[in-house]
């Protein structure tokens, strides 16, 4: 069956902190990988992508993500967070040349001043 | 430009009665999903629009959903008979065009339903 899992449910850390929140997918064919974010009372937006070439893909406010495909996982990475990151982070796979997308179940991060 | 714009924001209807949720999707964008997000969940797939293409609705929970789409406009997500378990936050999300490198979703806000 087709998912997405995201170990992490909640997350709190303090300021500087690294953060890395796991996504592991499960999917018969090429994927497509991204990660969302939906900062407090906005729309989900797209944070990174993943399609081809590289595995490490960076993304916008310095988060990065590595695609592993041995290990069918797309981890977003940050070397050091802010208070501004409090947010919840959604990982999708997407088969390549179809249209639908899966989602996981969020991960809510929480970063204390 | 604008983005995806999608009404109301919240709604709160008594079981039983039908609602209706509209998705203005981002101009010139032909490809058109809904999903449901109930808390503490992910997002579900509903339907998706192609152009004129013939919907897929297979992820439509049951025959109280509905959703229409004309052209590559406004498309309306309709619930009848609501049940408790309608309750839950209605995505609507647009892309460019059908499949394709570099094509991510644009999200709306979102609906919160709430059904008493």
């Amino acid at each position: 069956a087709q998912s997405v899992s995201q170990h992490n449910h909640h997350v709190i850390l303090s300021e500087a902190a690294s953060l890395e929140l796991g996504c592991n997918y499960s999917y018969g064919g090429t994927v497509n990988l991204f990660w969302y974010v939906q900062y407090p009372g906005q729309h989900l937006q797209l944070l990174l992508k993943y399609f081809s070439g590289d595995p490490l893909v960076k993304g916008i406010k310095g988060f990065e993500a590595e695609f592993i495909k041995s290990k069918f996982s797309f981890n977003l990475r940050k070397p050091s967070v802010q208070w501004s990151d409090t947010a919840e982070y959604f990982c999708a796979v997407n088969g390549q040349g179809t249209y639908k997308y899966i989602f996981g179940t969020g991960t809510r991060l929480k970063v204390l001043a | 430009g604008a983005g995806v714009s999608q009404s109301p924001s919240n709604k709160v209807t008594e079981k039983g009665k039908d609602v209706e949720l509209r998705c203005d999707p981002i101009s010139g964008h032909t490809a058109l999903y809904w999903y449901r997000q109930r808390l503490g969940q992910g997002l579900e797939f509903l339907i998706y629009f192609q152009g004129n293409s013939a919907p897929d609705k297979s992820g439509l929970p049951s025959d109280r959903f509905s959703a229409e789409r004309t052209g590559e406009s406004v498309s309306t997500l309709t619930i009848q008979r609501t049940q408790q378990e309608d309750s839950a936050v209605y995505l609507c999300a647009s892309r460019k065009s059908r499949v394709g490198l570099y094509n991510e979703q644009f999200f709306g806000p979102g609906t919160r339903l709430t059904v008493l």
